[in-house]
């Protein structure tokens, strides 16, 4: 039970040019989602979140787009540097629900190479 | 910047042995949770906890697992009988309400391996 889905294992991107990170999900009910990056040997740290009353959010070079018709969000880092080389996941959950959880994506490995 | 603190970070038990994996949420957080990651695989949830008792879980969790608040500090994770495929990295997580508008702030997790 896929409901979030991350298709791209890995990306590799050369510094100061853009990252794009993609998610899909299939729940049509999700309505708030988050991105989180992950060094290895730590804990996800939050990013960036989205309600879907918006279609963009913006936070420094980090811009997170939601597209509802399509179920799909993407996170753009603009320029990527290599500190940035991570993993990242995308995260959806039902505020309107109760549920306390989020549904986690399996995660791309972004490498910026310098 | 306050932390969510995990001990031990790596644990080897033998297959069928009890664990109890520790964890200092943030002190002001009211939400507590556990995720579990499988190597490989996605982060997945297992237990959200407030007001000292579970307010979610999902279907792993199941009665070889129990988490506690034993004080005003510490939030545990307990597995009974351990089996190879609770082989993961457990991670903790507090937030300061529901779901948290920020996410979760998580700890570094503990490498759980079971032989």
């Amino acid at each position: 039970d896929q409901q979030v889905k991350q298709n791209s294992p890995s990306l590799s991107v050369q510094e100061g040019r853009i990252s794009i990170l993609n998610c899909d999900y299939t729940n049509s009910m999700f309505d708030y989602f988050l991105w989180y990056k992950k060094y290895p040997a730590e804990g996800p740290t939050f990013l960036i979140s989205i309600s879907s009353i918006k279609d963009k959010n913006e936070d420094g070079r980090f811009t997170v787009f939601l597209n509802k018709s399509a179920k799909h969000l993407s996170l753009h880092i603009v320029p990527s540097q290599p500190g940035d080389s991570a993993v990242y996941f995308c995260a959806a959950s039902i505020t309107t629900s109760g549920t306390y959880k989020y549904i986690f994506g399996t995660g791309t490995r972004l490498k910026v190479l310098a | 910047e306050p932390e969510v603190t995990q001990t031990p970070s790596h644990q080897v038990t033998q297959m069928g042995q009890e664990v109890i994996l520790r964890c200092v949420p943030i002190s002001n957080h009211l939400y507590f949770y556990w995720y579990r990651q499988i190597l490989g695989q996605k982060v997945e949830f297992l237990v959200s906890f407030y007001n000292n008792e579970i307010s979610e879980k999902s279907e792993i969790f199941d009665d070889q697992f129990s988490v506690e608040r034993p004080d005003g500090s510490n939030f545990t994770l307990k597995i009974r009988s351990t089996k190879l495929e609770d082989s993961a990295m457990y991670f903790c997580a507090s937030s300061e309400r529901m779901r948290g508008v920020y996410g979760y702030t998580f700890g570094s997790g503990t490498r759980l391996t079971v032989v």
